[in-house]
C-alpha cells in the first residue's frame, strides 16, 4: 500500500458525459500527479500540482481539467468523453516535486475509466 | 524529446534462470531514473532511484545499474512471484521547467514459469 488513494476503481460512462476522478496523496506530500495509461500510449504524464498550484502540464487535453484542494487532495475532471478517453488513470504523490531536487513519486491503485 | 525505450517488449523465464531487463534514454539534464514494478490493473510500485552514472542498488533479487546512456534491471535466481510489468522512467531538469514529470518507457512484461 503506497498511502495514495484513489476513487473511484472503476467508472463506466457514455460519450459525451463528464466524470470526476479523486486522489488524496500520501500524508506529508504536496505534490500530485496525474497519469494515464492506455495499451497503446503506455504511462502519460497529464498535469501536476504542487501545494494548490499547477506546475506542469503534459498531454493533457482541453476537455480535461484538475485542481489541488486546500487539504491537498486533488480531482481530475474528464468531460465531453469520447471512447479513446477509456484507460486507467494514476494519480501520483511525492514530498516535494521541486525545479531542482529529485524526489520519488509513489502511485495510487489506479481509476479505470471505461467510456462506452 | 526525452525518449526512454525499454527491451525487450516480454521476457519469459524459467524460475532460476538469471536475465536482465534493458532501458535506454535519451534525455538532456538527467536528473534521475526510476524502476517501477506494475502488476495488472494495479498501480506502479516504486523499486529504485539511480541518480550518476556507475550507481547501483539492490532489493532482493532486483539490481538495477546506470551508465550515462541505459540502465539495467538484473533479476537473479527469479521467481513466480516476480511476474509484472517493469517500468523504466526518467525526471529531467531543463532550466527549472520540468519539475517531477516523469517520462515512462512502454514496460518489460516479465513472465517466470516455476
Amino acid at each position: 500500500d503506497s498511502g495514495v488513494t484513489q476513487t473511484p476503481k472503476h467508472l463506466i460512462t457514455a460519450t459525451g458525459q463528464r466524470v470526476t476522478l479523486r486522489c488524496s496523496p500520501r500524508s506529508g506530500d504536496l505534490s500530485v500527479y496525474w497519469y494515464q495509461q492506455s495499451l497503446d500510449q503506455g504511462l502519460q504524464f497529464l498535469i501536476q500540482y504542487y501545494n494548490g498550484e499547477e506546475r506542469a502540464k503534459g498531454n493533457i487535453l482541453e476537455r480535461f481539467s484538475a485542481q489541488q484542494f486546500p487539504d491537498l487532495h486533488s480531482e481530475l475532471n474528464l468531460s465531453s468523453l469520447e471512447l479513446g478517453d477509456s484507460a486507467l488513470y494514476f494519480c501520483a504523490s511525492s514530498v516535494a516535486g521541486s525545479a531542482s531536487g529529485t524526489d520519488t513519486q509513489y502511485f495510487g491503485p489506479g481509476t479505470r475509466l471505461t467510456v462506452l | 524529446e526525452d525518449q526512454v525505450t525499454q527491451s525487450p517488449e516480454a521476457l519469459r523465464l524459467q524460475e532460476g534462470e538469471s536475465s536482465s531487463l534493458n532501458c535506454s534514454y535519451t534525455v538532456s539534464g538527467l536528473r534521475g531514473l526510476f524502476w517501477y514494478r506494475q502488476d495488472p490493473g494495479k498501480g506502479p510500485e516504486f523499486l529504485f532511484t539511480l541518480y550518476s552514472a556507475g550507481e547501483e542498488k539492490e532489493k532482493e533479487r532486483l539490481k538495477a545499474t546506470l551508465t550515462k546512456k541505459e540502465s539495467f534491471l538484473h533479476i537473479t535466481a527469479p521467481k513466480p512471484e516476480d511476474s509484472a510489468t517493469y517500468l523504466c522512467a526518467v525526471q529531467v531538469g531543463a532550466g527549472g521547467t520540468s519539475y517531477g514529470k516523469l517520462t515512462f518507457g512502454q514496460g518489460t512484461i516479465l513472465t517466470v514459469h516455476p
